[in-house]
């Protein structure tokens, strides 16, 4: 089945360092999703993307649909703790499809 | 609140053992879906239900039933659990059908689940 890749697989950052993570696939897709998922609890949507090259931000939040439709990237400017948590990318590759999911980037921010 | 609605949040069954997971929304969505979450596996689909009356099998449906009950509930049946069925199990719901299909799904808490 489709598969998505997500880098890094963990990471442990300093509060007010930047992140930067990616999700890639072998297969073009039309749209990317970025959840977050904290302990405990269901994954909660961060961002939508529908258009190759498009960037969008939600507060410290940035996205970006890769040029390639192969990719998406997700940064974190200037963390803080509650960034803790599993990052997830999620890609539909036509519409009406299921969304696929990658395996996520576990965030740890360390005062 | 609005949202996606999981009971129970957790559970302990024997080898063997039937049980069914409750999932609600009252977002209006037309599509439902179960995943079930393993350690660095994301999430996986089990089944889902495009709209009411109907259900399809996802990427890992063996050992598992549902039931769209409703436009608002959609049930998870584990008719005879086993070791391996041990996860994570999340409902979400999407609007789905007739709607902008490419739209994000919405998540409830999940109910953990151990098969001894």
């Amino acid at each position: 089945g489709q598969q998505l890749n997500q880098s890094p697989q963990s990471m442990f950052i300093q509060e007010g360092e930047d992140v930067s993570m990616n999700c890639t696939s072998s297969s073009i897709f039309n749209t990317w999703l970025w959840y977050k998922q904290d302990p405990g609890e269901g994954p909660v949507l961060l961002i939508a993307l529908y258009k190759a090259g498009e960037l969008t931000s939600n507060g410290r939040l940035t996205a970006q649909f890769g040029i390639t439709r192969k990719d998406s990237f997700l940064n974190i400017s200037a963390s803080i703790p509650s960034d803790v948590g599993i990052y997830f990318c999620a890609g539909q590759r036509n519409y009406g499809q299921n969304f696929v999911f990658g395996p996520g980037t576990r965030l740890s921010v360390l005062p | 609140n609005a949202g996606v609605t999981q009971t129970p949040k957790f559970q302990v069954l024997k080898t063997g053992q039937s049980m069914t997971l409750q999932c609600a929304q009252d977002m209006n969505h037309n599509s439902m879906y179960w995943y079930r979450q393993d350690p660095g596996m994301g999430l996986r689909l089990i089944y889902y239900s495009a709209s009411e009356g109907t259900t399809d099998k996802g990427e890992v449906p063996n050992g598992y039933n549902v039931s769209r009950l409703n436009k608002r509930e959609f049930s998870l049946r584990l008719e005879s659990a086993a070791p391996s069925q041990t996860s994570v199990y999340f409902c979400a719901s999407q609007t789905g059908v007739g709607g902008a299909v490419n739209q994000p799904q919405h998540f409830g808490d999940g109910t953990r689940l151990s098969i001894l």
